[in-house]
C-alpha cells in the first residue's frame, strides 16, 4: 500500500497481559515513529527509529515499554504487563528519513480492561 | 522545553464562515511548526510545515498560516470553511536539531454547521 499501516486496529486485552502492536512503514521511508494517542496527556512522542536502531527512546513511559525495528521496515511495540493506563491509541509515523515530513498511520486503539 | 498551547479545545462554525484556530509555541530558538489534522478513525494528515523563509505558509485543502515570532504564534487560517473540514487540528513544534521528536499540542475540535 501507499501509507503508513497498523495492526491490528484495535486490540481488547487484560491488565497483565502482553501485547504486541504492529508497524509497516511506507517503503523506503529509513525513520519511523512511535507515538501515543490518550485522553489524559494527549499525543506523546515515544520513540524513534533511523534505520534499526533506536537513538532516542526518551519517550518510553516504562520499562514495560519496548520496540524494535528489523529490516530496516517493519516495527513492533510491545507492552508487557499492561495496566489500564496504558488504554490509548497507538500511533505509527514514517519519513523518508531523519527531519523529513512524518506520514501517519491510522493507529491501533488499545483497550486494557 | 520545548510546548505548544492550543487555547481553543472545540470551536463550532457555519459552513462558508472563516476559520482561524490558535497556536502558541514556546521555544528559545526558530522553531520547525506544523498543523496536523484528524478526521475521525483516520490517522494524522499533515497539512503544513514552516521551517524557514515566508512567514505566511500554504497548505494543502486551502488552508494557510503564517508564522508570527513576536507573538510566538503559528495560526491556522481557512477563508471559507467546508463540512469535510470538520475533525479534530493539531499543532506541533520540533526544534531545528531534533526534528525526530514532535511535540503537540491538545487538538482543537473543528465542528462546521450546514
Amino acid at each position: 500500500g501507499a501509507g503508513v499501516s497498523q495492526s491490528p486496529s484495535n486490540k481488547v486485552t487484560e491488565k497483565g497481559k502482553d501485547v504486541e502492536l504492529r508497524c509497516d512503514p511506507i517503503s523506503g521511508h529509513t525513520a519511523l515513529y512511535w507515538y501515543r494517542q490518550s485522553l489524559g496527556q494527549g499525543l506523546e512522542f515515544l520513540i524513534y527509529f533511523q534505520g534499526n536502531s533506536a537513538p532516542d527512546k526518551s519517550g518510553l513511559p516504562s520499562d514495560r515499554f519496548s520496540a524494535e525495528r528489523t529490516g530496516g521496515s517493519v516495527s513492533t511495540l510491545t507492552i508487557q504487563r499492561t495496566q489500564q493506563e496504558d488504554s490509548a491509541v497507538y500511533l505509527c509515523a514514517s519519513s523518508f528519513d531523519r527531519a523529513g515530513t512524518q506520514y501517519f498511520g491510522p493507529g491501533t486503539r488499545l483497550l486494557v480492561l | 522545553a520545548q510546548s505548544v498551547t492550543q487555547p481553543d479545545i472545540h470551536i463550532t462554525v457555519s459552513e462558508g464562515a472563516s476559520l482561524e484556530l490558535r497556536c502558541n509555541y514556546s521555544y528559545g530558538a526558530t522553531p520547525y511548526l506544523f498543523w496536523y489534522v484528524q478526521s475521525p478513525g483516520q490517522g494524522l494528515q499533515l497539512l503544513l510545515k514552516y521551517f524557514s523563509g515566508d512567514t505566511l505558509v500554504q497548505g494543502i485543502k486551502g488552508f494557510e498560516a503564517e508564522f508570527k515570532r513576536s507573538q510566538s504564534s503559528f495560526n491556522l487560517r481557512k477563508p471559507s470553511v467546508h463540512w469535510s473540514d470538520a475533525a479534530e487540528y493539531f499543532c506541533a513544534v520540533a526544534s531545528s536539531y531534533n526534528t525526530d521528536k514532535l511535540i503537540f499540542g491538545t487538538g482543537t475540535r473543528l465542528q462546521v454547521f450546514p
